[in-house]
């Protein structure tokens, strides 16, 4: 079983319109839990990340996660969608391998920002 | 500060031949690995290391060797590229812990003909 399930492969809002990226993780895995973006033609860079200093997390260009332990969910938000954040979002979690915790990604979601 | 730093941008190859992606951070990670990136698949994992003179298999090591000689490099090289081996393939590195964020690379892109 995957270890992060990202909800629909493709979002679609208007310019102003609240964003959702959905993001469940497996029980099983420790929630070291990353949010990342990849720009067109781009590597990946770091959106956020879950430090379990807090539930709410608030990342780079108006993003923010909450962590649901409950609902084993880490679903990433934006309350106002802008043109420039259209691109391919990652959810990641940091997954124990032999002695190592390696970065297990999920499928990913293209978020789509019409006018 | 460069980062991670993969060479070539873009490659094609013929069926059989075999290549050489580099890659090189200047961050003195302890963590290195491969991923390939194939539309509807995420970013899968190939191979790891976890220092110098340690790599272990991914998710999909068939057709790719690794070496990790020093801190900085981690190539990745292909023996006899097929088509099912043409992807984007990303380089990334991070410090040692369990949530530690991973630095990427800029990406190659790799077409086998």
């Amino acid at each position: 079983a995957q270890s992060v399930t990202q909800l629909g492969s493709h979002v679609s809002v208007s310019e102003g319109a609240l964003v959702l990226l959905r993001c469940n993780y497996s029980s099983s895995v420790p929630p070291y839990l990353f949010w990342y973006v990849q720009y067109p033609n781009q590597g990946l860079q770091l959106l956020l990340k879950y430090t379990s200093a807090a539930t709410l997390v608030k990342g780079i260009n108006g993003f923010e996660a909450e962590f649901k332990k409950s609902e084993t969910s880490f679903h990433l938000t934006k309350p106002s969608a802008h043109m420039s954040d259209a691109a391919e979002y990652f959810c990641a979690v940091s997954e124990r391998s032999g002695g190592s915790y390696i970065p297990t990604f999920g499928r990913g979601t293209s978020l789509i920002v019409h006018p | 500060n460069a980062g991670v730093t993969q060479t070539p941008k873009f490659q094609v190859l013929k069926t059989g031949q075999s290549m050489t992606l580099q890659c090189a951070q200047d961050m003195n990670h302890e963590y290195m690995s491969w991923y390939r990136q194939d539309p509807g698949m995420g970013l899968r994992l190939i191979h790891y290391s976890v220092g110098a003179g340690i790599t272990d298999q991914g998710e999909v090591p068939n057709g790719y060797n690794v070496s990790r000689s020093t801190t900085e490099d981690f190539p990745l090289r292909l023996l006899s590229a097929a088509p099912s081996q043409t992807s984007v393939y990303f380089c990334a590195s991070r410090r040692q812990g369990t949530n530690t964020e991973a630095f990427f690379g800029q990406g190659t892109r790799l077409t086998v003909v």
